[in-house]
């Protein structure tokens, strides 16, 4: 079945270290993108994509890296310089003229 | 991008049909009407989506108006699964758009 993963499901980390979030497709989506959810919350964007080698920063980018060197992977990397990252992180892809977004399962980010 | 408004939460019995209303007072002419759902811990699901009149699926109904600045979900004889937030959104379909989700609607059907 087609569809997006997310991995980890969970993951902790400690202060001051730099965290690589896995997102893969096999949907054959030219856009992906990444979104934060606090509790309560919507979901924000920090970073999408619209083809390979190419992406652009969301609302709130600041603290996250992203890369995008294959059709099928968009990993982000929330790094030390992210004040809060403690969150749940959502990863989606989109086919232009289709569905709407396909999401991933998500991760959730602990910092501890 | 257009802005959605949406009611923070609303609650429902078991059995009676909801109807989930959002406000896109600025919606643009090649704008479409989108609603996910999503429980939680998990990434929104895909339910309707329509640009003008009423669209039906197998999970719900969407009713807009011809002035498109309000849109509703309709869903039939909700259940305790159906407790979930419902987000509206609106854009182009051009995959290249970054649509906007708000903080959703809290929908909580009550046994």
């Amino acid at each position: 079945d087609g569809g997006i993963t997310q991995s980890p499901k969970y993951l902790f980390r400690k202060e001051g270290q730099n965290v690589t979030l896995s997102c893969e497709q096999n949907l054959n989506h030219d856009a992906m993108y990444w979104y934060r959810q606090d509790p309560g919350q919507g979901l924000r964007l920090i970073y999408y994509s619209q083809i390979v080698n190419d992406f652009q920063k969301g609302d709130i980018a600041e603290g996250y890296s992203v890369s995008r060197e294959k059709k099928e992977s968009f990993p982000l990397t929330v790094t030390s310089a992210q004040k809060n990252p403690t969150a749940f992180y959502l990863c989606a892809s989109r086919d232009p003229g289709g569905d709407g977004y396909t999401f991933g399962s998500g991760t959730r980010l602990t910092v501890v | 991008l257009a802005k959605t408004t949406q009611p923070i939460s609303m609650d429902s019995y078991e059995g009676q049909e909801v109807n989930i209303t959002c406000s896109h007072n600025n919606i643009a002419t090649n704008d479409y009407i989108t609603w996910y759902q999503q429980f939680p811990s998990q990434g929104p699901r895909f339910i309707i989506q329509g640009y003008k009149t009423k669209v039906t699926n197998e999970v719900a109904s969407l009713f807009i108006p011809a002035d498109r600045k309000s849109s509703t979900l309709s869903l039939p004889r909700v259940s305790l699964s159906d407790t979930a937030v419902y987000y509206c959104l609106v854009g182009e379909l051009d995959g290249n758009n970054r649509l906007a989700f708000g903080k959703g609607n809290q929908v909580v059907v009550i046994p």
